[in-house]
């Protein structure tokens, strides 16, 4: 099946400095998908992207997916003690089943 | 709307012993799938369903099984308990293309095999 690798496994950040995770896969993909997990708690959804090149926005958050659709980035500006947790990248194999990255681990210094 | 509620929150087995995992979803999903998170791990799927009737094993279903005789409820099954499968379960749910809203997650059921 595919893989996706994602990278920081893990980044300790000064609250306020800025944050960005990686995914890279050696397939192109149909869509990618992020996900956020706080500390003893279950991922919940962000965002899906499925454009080459496509950027959107929330709020503090940007998501972009390459122009080859073989990576993604998350990007937080300006990061915030609520920020914490792990972000997990996620793409779709046939059948609606998602793979999910080890995800990158995110701790803010307040 | 619950969404994907599952039972228990908690569990502790001793080897040998079996137990099932329940999940349940009020959305009317046709998609419910069963992940495992080991810990600073990722998740990896264990079985998913297409809708009440299907099944299908994921990456990692050894030594667990299935059954989804309704469009609410996907429980998983643990025969014979090992160490191995001390972890964290979650079911999740979505809709058959779901741009938008992605997969729904239960809060998950923490296993501890001993």
């Amino acid at each position: 099946g595919q893989q996706v690798m994602q990278i920081p496994q893990y980044q300790h950040v000064q609250e306020g400095e800025d944050f960005t995770t990686y995914c890279n896969s050696s397939t192109t993909l149909s869509n990618i998908q992020w996900y956020k997990q706080r500390p003893g708690g279950h991922p919940v959804f962000l965002i899906q992207l499925v454009k080459s090149g496509e950027v959107k926005k929330q709020k503090r958050l940007t998501f972009q997916f390459g122009e080859a659709k073989k990576n993604s980035s998350l990007h937080i500006t300006a990061t915030q003690t609520t920020d914490v947790g792990t972000y997990f990248c996620a793409l779709e194999e046939y059948g609606n089943k998602l793979v999910f990255g080890a995800g990158t681990i995110l701790r803010v210094k307040s | 709307n619950a969404g994907v509620t599952q039972t228990p929150k908690f569990r502790i087995l001793k080897i040998g012993q079996s137990m099932t995992l329940q999940c349940t979803q009020d959305m009317n999903h046709n998609y419910m799938y069963w992940y495992r998170q080991d810990p600073g791990m990722g998740l990896k799927l264990i079985y998913y369903s297409v809708g009440a009737g299907i099944t299908d094993k994921g990456e990692v279903p050894n030594g667990y099984n299935v059954s989804r005789s309704t469009t609410e409820d996907f429980p998983l099954r643990l025969e014979l308990a090992a160490p191995s499968q001390t972890s964290v379960y979650f079911c999740a749910s979505s809709y058959d293309r779901s741009p938008n809203y992605g997969y729904t997650f239960g809060s998950g059921t923490r296993l501890t095999v001993v």
